[in-house]
């Protein structure tokens, strides 16, 4: 069974910018969530999706939205990108919602804001 | 106070011994625990996952429960230098509730 993809692996930004990050989960498993990874902050929350509907949604602003399709795969989306966006982005699939069922991850999307 | 709290590290232990992590929570209706090993560069892989009060053994890895204490905790036996990594403690809140994770444990394991 393949495992999370995501896509692409690295980006390059300039402030201002958005982005749109991919990620298609394990067959079978509905729920995808998006954490971001910073080495002062560690895994922060992004939020959850579950069958098509944001179930859970950490604190983060509003210019950080995402959405998930019929067939379970998600995109995520940041607008008006700050340095501070800088961080490693990790979807994660699970069978069940979040919490009930051990996450598992993508390789991640590396993004520069410069 | 954190939600869940990890001591950073770094753990440093001899090859062939236990190393041996903690993991505070502070929700004390949370019901599922995981811990997640992640190399430097990598993603986070999951080791273990944990439901209920006890112990749980897989393989050179043992995850230890105790709710009423909220604490949970994982034993590497026979500690290999491939076992040098951050390892992260994750814990749910009520059911369909969101995962949060630790700061992690970084380990290292000296030959």
């Amino acid at each position: 069974k393949a495992g999370v993809t995501q896509t692409p692996r690295y980006l390059i930004k300039t402030r201002g910018q958005q982005v749109t990050l991919s990620c298609s989960p394990i067959s079978g498993h509905r729920s995808v969530s998006w954490y971001q990874q910073t080495p002062g902050q560690g895994l922060q929350f992004l939020f959850e999706y579950f069958s098509e509907t944001q179930r859970n949604k950490g604190n983060f602003p509003g210019r950080f939205s995402g959405r998930q399709f019929s067939n379970s795969r998600s995109e995520m989306n940041v607008s008006t990108l700050e340095l501070g966006d800088s961080a490693l982005y990790l979807c994660a699939s699970s069978q069940d919602r979040g919490g009930n069922s051990p996450l598992h991850f993508g390789n991640g999307t590396r993004l520069t804001v410069t | 106070q954190k939600e869940v709290e990890q001591n950073s590290g770094p753990l440093s232990v001899p090859e062939g011994a236990i190393a041996s992590l903690n993991c505070t929570y502070s929700d004390r209706g949370s019901q599922s625990f995981f811990w997640y090993r992640q190399y430097s560069g990598k993603s986070p892989e999951l080791i273990m996952s944990i439901y209920s009060n006890g112990d749980k053994e897989d393989g050179r890895f043992t995850a230890q429960l105790n709710k009423a204490s909220q604490y949970v905790s994982l034993l590497i036996r026979d500690s290999q230098p491939s076992d040098s990594a951050t390892y992260l403690c994750a814990v749910s809140g009520a059911a369909g509730n969101k995962l949060t994770f630790g700061g992690g444990t970084r380990v290292l394991v000296k030959p």
